[in-house]
C-alpha cells in the first residue's frame, strides 16, 4: 500500500511556543490531505482538510488561528499548533489518498504533550 | 449527513476462533465505500478490508471477511482463526463515492481482546 509518513511521531512543548507536524506522501502525490485528532479510546475527529495550493477546510469548532495547515506541495502538508496549551495536548494523526484509489493511508501519528 | 455506528464497544475472542464486529451506517447516497481499519497499540491505523458499494459480493482478505448487506446498511467484519496480533481498536468507516478528496466518516470503534 501507500506510505505516508509524519513527524514528529512525539513532541513535549512548553505552554505557549508552537509546534509543527509534518505530514508527507512517500510514492504517491495527493491533492487532499485529512488532518484527524484523537482522544484516548476515542475514534477519529477530523479537524480539517488540506488542499493543496489553496486554503484549508476547518470542520466546525475547529479555530483555524490556532491549527494552522499549509499544503504547500503534492507531498507534504504541516499542521502548525501555535501557542499550544496543556488543552492542546493530544494525538494528531494525518491521512492522505492517492488520486487513483480510494482507500486513505494514514501516518502513524504525532502524540502531543503540552507541559 | 452519513453515520456510522459500532453498538460493541468491546469484544473478546479466544485465540483460534470466529469473531465478528458489527457496524451500521445510514446514507442516502447509493454509490459509496465501507471499510474496516485496525487501530493497534501502536496507534498506527491499518486498513484491514474496504468495500464498494455497488458490488455484491463480500469483500475477503485472508482471514478477514465482511457481510455487506446494502438494504439492511450493515457491514460487519468477521475475523476467522483470531490471532493475539488481532487484538486491536477495529473502526468501521464510511465514503462517498466521488475523488479522492472525499472524507471518511467513522464509528466509535470496537476494542478487541484475543484471549490466549
Amino acid at each position: 500500500g501507500a506510505v505516508v509518513s509524519q513527524h514528529p511521531s512525539w513532541v513535549i512543548c512548553k505552554s505557549g511556543t508552537s509546534v509543527k507536524i509534518e505530514c508527507r506522501s512517500l510514492d504517491f502525490q495527493a491533492t487532499t490531505m485529512f488532518w484527524y485528532r484523537q482522544f484516548p479510546k476515542q475514534s477519529l475527529m477530523l479537524m480539517a482538510t488540506s488542499n493543496e495550493g489553496s486554503k484549508a477546510t476547518y470542520e466546525q469548532g475547529v479555530e483555524k488561528d490556532k491549527f494552522l495547515i499549509n499544503h504547500a506541495s503534492l507531498t507534504l502538508s504541516t499542521l502548525t499548533v501555535t501557542s499550544a496549551h496543556p488543552e492542546d495536548s493530544s494525538f494528531y494523526i494525518c491521512s492522505a489518498s492517492p488520486s487513483s484509489m480510494n482507500v486513505q493511508y494514514f501516518g502513524a501519528g504525532t502524540r502531543l504533550s503540552v507541559l | 449527513a452519513q453515520t456510522v455506528t459500532q453498538s460493541q464497544p468491546e469484544m473478546s475472542v479466544q485465540e483460534a476462533e470466529t469473531v465478528t464486529l458489527s457496524c451500521t451506517y445510514d446514507t442516502s447516497e447509493s454509490d459509496y465505500y465501507l471499510f474496516w481499519y485496525k487501530q493497534p497499540p501502536s496507534r498506527q491505523m491499518i486498513l484491514v478490508i474496504r468495500q464498494e458499494a455497488y458490488k455484491q459480493q463480500n469483500a475477503t482478505e485472508n482471514r478477514f471477511s465482511v457481510n455487506f448487506q446494502k438494504a439492511a446498511k450493515s457491514f460487519s467484519l468477521k475475523i476467522s482463526d483470531s490471532q493475539l496480533g488481532d487484538a486491536a481498536m477495529y473502526f468501521c468507516a464510511y465514503r462517498p463515492q466521488e475523488t479522492s478528496g472525499s472524507r471518511l466518516t467513522f464509528g466509535e470503534g470496537t476494542q478487541l481482546t484475543v484471549n490466549p
